[in-house]
């Protein structure tokens, strides 16, 4: 167990719709990250916030968006769905200093559009 | 030149053999070269990690290689098990931003 909880574990909607994936990083991380993995596809990085603030971005689509919250749980929200954006999200999170740069990954969220 | 090359893109190997997976990346700003091992429906989790100050890196059975001028760096597994059977990811990334993954090794460890 890393110590990263993801909610929910699966989300099965349809085109069109807007969800939310929420993400709890390990006591004492203040960094978070946003993952897609697509069926047999690496990870992609999609954003990252420390302590409150986006520090990096990545791959994200305008029609997903992220925050991290003042009790730094971070939440990914993804709209107008489409077929392909159908994948793994993971979420991990590291102490966000330059120096201490390990993450650990949250066990996932398995999002299904139909 | 964010990219990160990753070779095979699967692995078969007998139990006891020795796998090894290579890694090749062009941004030179990158500081921190680590692998992660997945398996099915499970996050990645990391397995060791490297600088780019060292050549080498061992953690128990799992060996880095690095080489700088070459901007390669490899993972080998040393007396595999089918334990170790599992999608294996390098990545790179600068200042612990930005991490770049490979696309993956599926490795499978026969008995």
């Amino acid at each position: 167990d890393s110590g990263v909880t993801q909610t929910p574990k699966h989300l099965i909607t349809a085109t069109g719709q807007r969800v939310t994936l929420r993400c709890s990083p390990r006591s004492g991380d203040l960094s978070v990250y946003w993952y897609q993995q697509s069926l047999d596809q690496g990870l992609q990085f999609l954003i990252q916030y420390y302590n409150g603030e986006e520090r990096a971005k990545g791959n994200i689509l305008e029609r997903f968006s992220a925050q991290q919250f003042p009790d730094l749980h971070s939440e990914l929200n993804l709209s107008s769905l489409e077929l392909g954006d159908s994948a793994l999200y993971f979420c991990a999170s590291s102490t966000g200093t330059e120096w201490d740069n390990e993450q650990f990954f949250g066990p996932g969220t398995r999002l299904t559009v139909l | 030149q964010q990219q990160v090359k990753q070779s095979p893109q699967s692995l078969i190997v007998q139990k006891g053999g020795i796998p090894i997976i290579n890694c090749a990346y062009e941004n030179t700003a990158f500081d921190y070269f680590p692998w992660y091992q997945q398996f099915p429906g499970k996050g990645p989790a990391l397995l060791i990690a490297i600088r780019p100050d060292v050549s080498e890196k061992k953690e128990g059975r799992f060996t880095i290689s690095f080489n700088k001028s070459a901007k390669q760096f490899s993972l080998h597994i040393m007396d595999s098990q089918p334990g170790d059977s599992a999608t294996y990811f390098c990545a790179a990334s600068q200042y612990g931003q930005n991490f770049v993954f490979g696309p993956g090794t599926r490795l499978s460890v026969l008995p």
